[in-house]
């Protein structure tokens, strides 16, 4: 079975400074990787996924994250953040072929942006 | 409408009330889920339901009874709720072995 880590549980960072939000899976061949953004008293909004293909992807809102095989990990990065990108970021992995339940969530990380 | 929409957006109800969720989905997906999530504890997969069978109930207590009429419809009916259930109650779907899921707003919870 698939599992999921998020390291951080709350990041602090400056308007206008980067950010990279880190995700760790468990999975004996490569998942199907997500990452969703959930802003306070809503539901979760999918910015980017990977499926196969090049590792680097690109997502909404300006963020991307890179899958990398060798360590496990799918990091959510943005080059500049904005104030309204304070919310909170779910990183999920999911089993190819598999059935529809089978997508797991971390336990998010909350991203607040400093003026 | 487009998306998955959610009503009501908030609900208070006694320990003795029965209400019911509704979640609608417009994007011709043929799986629909029930999520809870409460304060500082990860999402929680309480119900899937693919092609309008339940494949998957996680030990959810009896209070809690989902319907999926169609494809496109699903409710979560509540009755004798603890106030340990209130929680932002998230509906879900997606196309079934795809697992991309796209969520509703939600429908926060209050039990008094």
């Amino acid at each position: 079975a698939q599992s999921v880590t998020q390291p951080d549980i709350h990041i602090t960072v400056s308007e206008g400074a980067s950010l990279e939000l880190r995700c760790n899976y468990s999975y004996g061949a490569t998942p199907y990787l997500f990452w969703y953004v959930q802003s306070p008293g809503q539901g979760l909004q999918l910015l980017l996924k990977y499926f196969s293909g090049d590792t680097l992807v690109q997502g909404i809102k300006g963020f991307e994250a890179e899958f990398k095989r060798s360590q496990s990990s799918f990091n959510l990065r943005k080059p500049s953040v904005h104030w309204s990108d304070a919310a909170e970021y779910f990183c999920a992995v999911g089993a190819p072929y598999s059935s529809a339940s089978k997508i797991i969530f971390g336990s998010g990380t909350r991203l607040s942006i400093r003026p | 409408e487009t998306g998955v929409t959610q009503t009501p957006r908030h609900l208070v109800m006694g320990m003795t009330n029965k209400k019911s969720l509704k979640c609608e989905q417009h994007l011709g997906h043929n799986a629909m889920y029930w999520y809870k999530q409460s304060a500082k504890k990860p999402l929680e997969l309480m119900f899937v339901y693919s092609l309008e069978e339940r494949v998957e109930n996680n030990s959810v207590p009896s209070r809690f009874s989902p319907e999926c009429p169609n494809s496109s419809h699903l409710f979560l009916h509540l009755h004798t709720l603890q106030p340990e259930d209130s929680a932002l109650y998230l509906c879900a779907s997606s196309q079934e072995n795809m697992d991309e899921q796209y969520f509703g707003p939600g429908t926060r919870l209050t039990v008094t």
